[in-house]
């Protein structure tokens, strides 16, 4: 079965180029999260979306950081201007509807030179 | 962003000892906990769950404890094997947050053959 697919799974680019990084959740999951892993730590929370309520967007670092949900499923997330602090690994999930339990793509790894 | 921590503390043990990782929360409203098991170059995978209005949960070869008192989580691996090898997050959840998962810092489990 399909689980939650990211794209691309590795993305490089220079320092003040704009990136889009996207995710496909699984089929009926309604709510989506992004997640930021920088090499060696934590996962950290950058924006959450519950079906259509508004998104949570309190994790986003800097408003260079927006994402959006189309339709309920596909999400992209937006970098602009990267920054070489901006580099680390991107995280997607998603969760079926009064779930927690959340399911998570492989990542992209994103390198701002 | 929230919950990121410094560099992920390391546990080792020996295979077929058993292994023990802790968690600290700070949210006292959190109703719900998780433990997720990262392998390298992959995106968490959900190993076992928790409700506050319980204290201990099994799984197969894996054991989650609650203190609600403490505000303190563990996961206890039976016969630790060298396929455990991998970074293990708790996380929490509380309808106080919009219901968004909060990951704790990680700790890196090594299992020596």
């Amino acid at each position: 079965g399909a689980g939650v697919s990211q794209s691309p799974s590795n993305k490089v680019t220079e320092k003040g180029k704009d990136v889009e990084l996207r995710c496909d959740p699984i089929s009926g999951h309604t709510a989506l999260y992004w997640y930021r892993q920088s090499l060696g730590q934590g996962l950290e929370f950058l924006i959450y979306f519950q079906g259509n309520s508004a998104p949570d967007k309190s994790g986003l670092p800097s408003d260079r950081f927006s994402a959006e949900r189309t339709g309920g499923s596909v999400s992209t997330l937006t970098i602009q201007r990267t920054q070489q602090e901006d580099s680390a690994v991107y995280l997607c999930a998603s969760s079926l509807p009064q779930s927690e339990k959340l399911f998570f793509g492989s990542g992209t790894q994103l390198s701002v030179l | 962003g929230e919950s990121v921590g410094l560099h992920l503390p390391t546990l080792s043990v020996q295979e077929g000892d058993n292994s023990i990782i802790n968690c600290a929360y700070s949210n006292s409203a959190s109703d719900y906990f998780i433990w997720y098991k990262q392998e390298s170059g992959k995106g968490p995978q959900f190993i076992i769950d928790i409700r506050s209005n319980m204290d201990k949960r099994q799984g197969q070869r894996v054991t989650v404890l609650l203190n609600k008192t403490v505000k303190h989580l563990s996961l206890q691996i039976a016969a630790t094997q060298p396929g455990d090898s991998a970074v293990y997050f708790c996380a929490e959840n509380s309808k106080t947050s919009y219901d968004k998962v909060i990951f704790g810092p990680g700790t890196s489990l090594s299992v020596i053959p």
